[in-house]
């Protein structure tokens, strides 16, 4: 069962542009949601989380959206950089467990 | 400590054959997580430890496949018999249990290969 969906594969923006990267959860009793970042060869890096307590986090240019009613997520990378091309991943998480969902190819062009 | 390690980066091996990997947390770190990964999924939940003992065993973890955490520390991983279905790259990843902070810190991953 997959309990976290990232429904789109890819995504390509221009250099400078907003990035949106959505994810989808199902199970309510995940509490702490997660954004990793995936360069080929390596491990996924940690990027920015939040709190089910919260709506919204922000770190530099990236910010995460959580709208619990709609048990959905969303990271928001302004302006978008050639660096940031790499699959993302989503991850949702209860103490002991997490899942992730099957990762978002960004490409931001020059 | 620069972070979680894990070795080998890669491995081929015959089918039949067992394996063993092993990874290295980030030394402050009390939890440790083992993850498979398929090309185009997600990394896959196999098991975890807290400190020296392992508190959840996916169902995705067979019979072939057991892991150690003896003295809370290094990990290791073992496929006996392996398949050619267990070709993935193994991740770890360890954490410090803090509040409700849930961040997991990941290594670069074995590569395995079953010919």
């Amino acid at each position: 069962d997959q309990q976290v969906k990232q429904n789109s594969p890819s995504l390509s923006v221009q250099e400078g542009r907003i990035s949106i990267l959505n994810c989808d959860y199902t199970n309510s009793m995940f509490d702490y949601f997660l954004w990793y970042k995936k360069y080929p060869a390596e491990g996924p890096t940690f990027l920015i989380s939040i709190s089910s307590i919260k709506d919204k986090n922000e770190d530099g240019r990236f910010t995460v959206f959580l709208n619990k009613s709609a048990k959905h997520l969303s990271l928001h990378i302004v302006p978008s950089q050639p660096g940031d091309s790499a699959v993302y991943f989503c991850a949702a998480s209860a103490p002991g467990d997490m899942r992730f969902g099957a990762g978002t190819r960004l490409t931001v062009k020059p | 400590d620069t972070g979680v390690s894990q070795d080998p980066r890669h491995k081929i091996t015959k089918r039949g054959q067992n394996v063993t990997f092993r990874c290295d947390p980030i030394s402050e770190h009390n939890r440790l997580y083992w993850y498979r990964q398929t090309l185009g999924q997600g990394p896959e939940f196999l098991t975890y430890f807290q400190n020296e003992a392992q508190l959840e065993k996916s169902r995705l973890l067979s019979d072939r496949f057991s892991a150690e955490r003896p003295k809370g520390s290094f990990s290791t991983l073992e496929i006996q018999r392996t398949e050619q279905g267990d070709s993935a790259m193994y991740l770890c990843a360890s954490s410090l249990v803090s509040g409700d902070s849930y961040e997991q810190y990941f290594g670069p991953g074995t590569r395995l290969t079953v010919t």
